[in-house]
């Protein structure tokens, strides 16, 4: 199975601030990457799909990147409404679909 | 617009089967694939497997034989089937559509406890 190494595991930011959270992969992946923010008690929301593509009605301060099999999220001014769980998936190698083990933003 | 909306019982006893369904609108289930995802309380996501648009499906190995996916499209539903239950199996479980490799749309979740 593909692993996907997330990193940090928590994270504790400003208001304003640029956050950053990666994911590794453990092969080759190509663009099949995708991130999700969860807040408590919500189901998760997909944030952007083909690792760099926004999805509809996210707001074009989160973006993601791709250096080869290392993937990025990156949220340009951080919001209030910014805080949660921010996970990376892979969707290259299925059977089994893999998440990254999540990143809790906190504001600092 | 498009829902998925997940049911089923909230306890369920150890070694019994949990039965899960996802009611699905606002599009149709042979053109889309669905999936379902299980999440351990405050821990991470688990893909667990998928209905494909043809009706095929896929299964995490994690979940060896205990798991089967199946679907009524007159209906718009996918369904959800694990046997052998244990208290580990304890968590969230989301059924979500699959565009693009990815999941755009996920239920609000059902939780489900393994206790006697």
């Amino acid at each position: 199975d593909i692993q996907m190494t997330q990193s940090p595991a928590s994270l504790s930011a400003s208001l304003e601030e640029i956050v950053t959270i990666t994911c590794q992969a453990s092969q080759d992946i190509g663009n099949w990457l995708s991130w999700y923010q969860q807040k408590p008690g919500k189901s998760p929301q997909l944030l952007i799909y083909g690792a760099t593509s926004l999805a509809d009605g996210v707001p074009s301060r989160f973006s993601g990147s791709r250096s080869g099999t290392q993937y990025s999220l990156k949220i340009s001014r951080l919001q209030v409404e910014d805080i949660g769980i921010y996970y990376c998936l892979q969707a290259y190698s299925a059977p089994p679909w893999t998440f990254g083990g999540g990143t809790k933003l906190e504001l600092k | 617009q498009v829902q998925l909306k997940e049911s089923g019982p909230g306890l369920v006893q150890p070694s019994q089967t949990l039965s899960l369904t996802c009611t699905v609108s606002g599009f149709s289930l042979t053109s889309y694939s669905v999936h379902w995802v299980r999440q351990h309380s405050g821990k991470s996501l688990e893909w667990m497997g998928r209905m494909w648009s043809d009706g095929d499906t896929s299964y995490n190995s994690a979940f060896t034989s205990r798991l089967s996916i199946s679907r009524d499209t007159s209906k718009s539903q996918v369904f959800l089937k694990m046997n052998s239950l244990q208290t580990e199996d304890t968590g969230t479980y989301y059924c979500a559509r699959n565009i693009r490799g990815s999941l755009d749309y996920w239920g609000q979740g059902v939780m489900v406890t393994v206790s006697s």
